[in-house]
């Protein structure tokens, strides 16, 4: 079955700096892949929607890729802040449509 | 505009006990998910609402949880009996389109504790 890894261990950086948090996938190439944005009590918030056929998205200070040969997207936010502290999960479907969720990757920004 | 709403926001009950769960989606949103997440995991599917008609609810532990979505708008989920590994929480989510084609909206949780 499809399996969605992220990184369990915290991503500590400084204020400023680019984060880059991964998302690799096991077998079939998710037609969809996702990226939300959960802080502690809340519900996950969407961020980013990417295609199999598309390389790259951008919104303003976060960027997504996909790359189709690694099986792995990667989730950049520039100009990190602290505010960007959170936790950061992936989610893809397939042919299927059954969404799958990483287990996500807490972000700490420091000032 | 009103996201989408969930009550209880947090329920503690004893083992063996029942509770249900309520959720009230965005307006027209057709597709219309629960999800358990366990903490330090990410949400797990447990059904899938595509306007009344439940589809994807291969992972629903059917001897004890139930669902259902009147008139296609809001849903509830129950459990009876609750067990201790039933302590979760429980995620409500809705979208326009097809899971993951387009953005799904979550509402905050209900944080499930049985003691």
């Amino acid at each position: 079955s499809q399996k969605i890894e992220q990184n369990s261990e915290a991503l500590n950086i400084q204020e400023g700096k680019t984060a880059t948090l991964t998302c690799n996938y096991t077998n079939y190439s998710p037609a969809y892949l996702q990226w939300y944005r959960q802080d502690p009590g809340r519900g996950p918030v969407f961020l980013l929607l990417i295609r199999e056929n598309e390389k790259e998205k951008r919104k303003e200070r976060l960027k997504v890729t996909f790359d189709t040969t690694l099986k792995q997207s990667l989730f950049h936010i520039t100009a990190s802040q602290p505010a960007d502290s959170a936790t950061y999960l992936c989610a893809q479907a397939g042919g299927s449509y059954i969404p799958t969720f990483g287990r996500g990757t807490s972000l700490i920004v420091h000032p | 505009e009103a996201g989408v709403v969930q009550s209880p926001r947090y329920k503690i009950i004893e083992k063996k006990q029942p509770v249900a769960f309520w959720c009230n989606p965005i307006s027209g949103h057709n597709t219309l998910y629960w999800y358990r997440q366990n903490l330090g995991q990410g949400p797990e599917l447990l059904i899938r609402y595509e306007n009344e008609e439940a589809v994807d609810d291969s992972q629903l532990p059917k001897d004890r949880f139930s669902a259902e979505r009147l008139k296609g708008v809001d849903s509830t989920l129950k459990i009876q009996p609750a067990e201790l590994g039933d302590s979760a929480v429980y995620l409500c989510a809705s979208s326009l389109g097809p899971p993951l084609s387009t953005e799904a909206f979550f509402g905050q949780g209900t944080r499930l504790t049985v003691v």
